[in-house]
């Protein structure tokens, strides 16, 4: 059964930078794309960016751009996301989530909370 | 790039149908069939129910069913159930090759 597990629960000072993991298993890591979603508390769903496994090409929100990073190890299906220049707001569950082909997710992780605070 | 729009809130009562909007621009509900609709319970990773507007994937209740006109699409439950409630939010994919969501509807069963 696909399974994607992230790492866990992380605190941070402001300025800092956060990489948080995400190993998939029970497909073919390499044959699906990765996103990133995050959600602030009592907030909505906020999409990030994505990765493809295999070519290791990204797009990014543009809000992210220049902070956040999209990398993979392919030899041990982990992906990794990468956010740098923490702020207070940055203070997030964050996911990952398979492209099921269709333009969605349709498997997610159990979520990392980030919490930023001096 | 802006996130959809979705009514904060929409209510039923048991067996009853309901439906959550979701409005976008012309640069993204409105260019694809790629409208996905998620389901959260508080505390909870969202779980796939509607994707390309209409289809649902295996396991989700046929009261589940989406639809699109122009730039806003929809998700219709019907006979509702104390399990509904939750959190819905409507995803779109965008000519930028990027995503959006939208700001999430509560709905509550009565």
């Amino acid at each position: 059964q696909v399974q994607l597990v992230q790492s866990g629960a992380e605190v941070k000072k402001p300025g800092a930078s956060v990489k948080v993991s995400c190993k998939a298993s029970g497909y073919t890591f390499t044959g699906y794309y990765m996103h990133w979603v995050r959600q602030a508390p009592g907030q909505g769903l906020e999409w990030m960016g994505r990765i493809n496994p295999n070519s290791g090409d990204t797009n990014y929100a543009q809000k992210f751009q220049g902070r956040v990073t999209l990398t993979r190890d392919t030899s041990i299906s982990t992906a990794y996301m990468d956010l740098s220049r923490l702020r207070s707001d940055d203070t997030a569950v964050y996911f990952c989530a398979r492209d099921g082909h269709g333009y969605n997710c349709d498997y997610w992780g159990q979520g990392t909370l980030v919490s930023v605070s001096s | 790039q802006s996130a959809l729009t979705q009514p904060p809130s929409v209510s039923g009562s048991p067996g009853q149908s309901v439906t959550i909007s979701c409005t976008g621009t012309s640069s993204d509900v409105g260019s694809y069939n790629r409208v996905s609709w998620y389901q959260q319970p508080p505390g909870t990773a969202p779980k796939l129910m509607i994707y390309e507007v209409s289809n649902r994937p295996s396991g989700v209740p046929d009261r589940f069913s989406g639809s699109k006109s122009g730039n806003t699409a929809s998700l219709t439950i019907s006979g509702l159930q104390a399990e509904d409630e939750a959190d819905y939010y409507c995803s779109s994919y965008t000519i930028s090759s990027t995503w959006v969501f939208g700001g999430g509807t509560k709905l509550t069963v009565l």
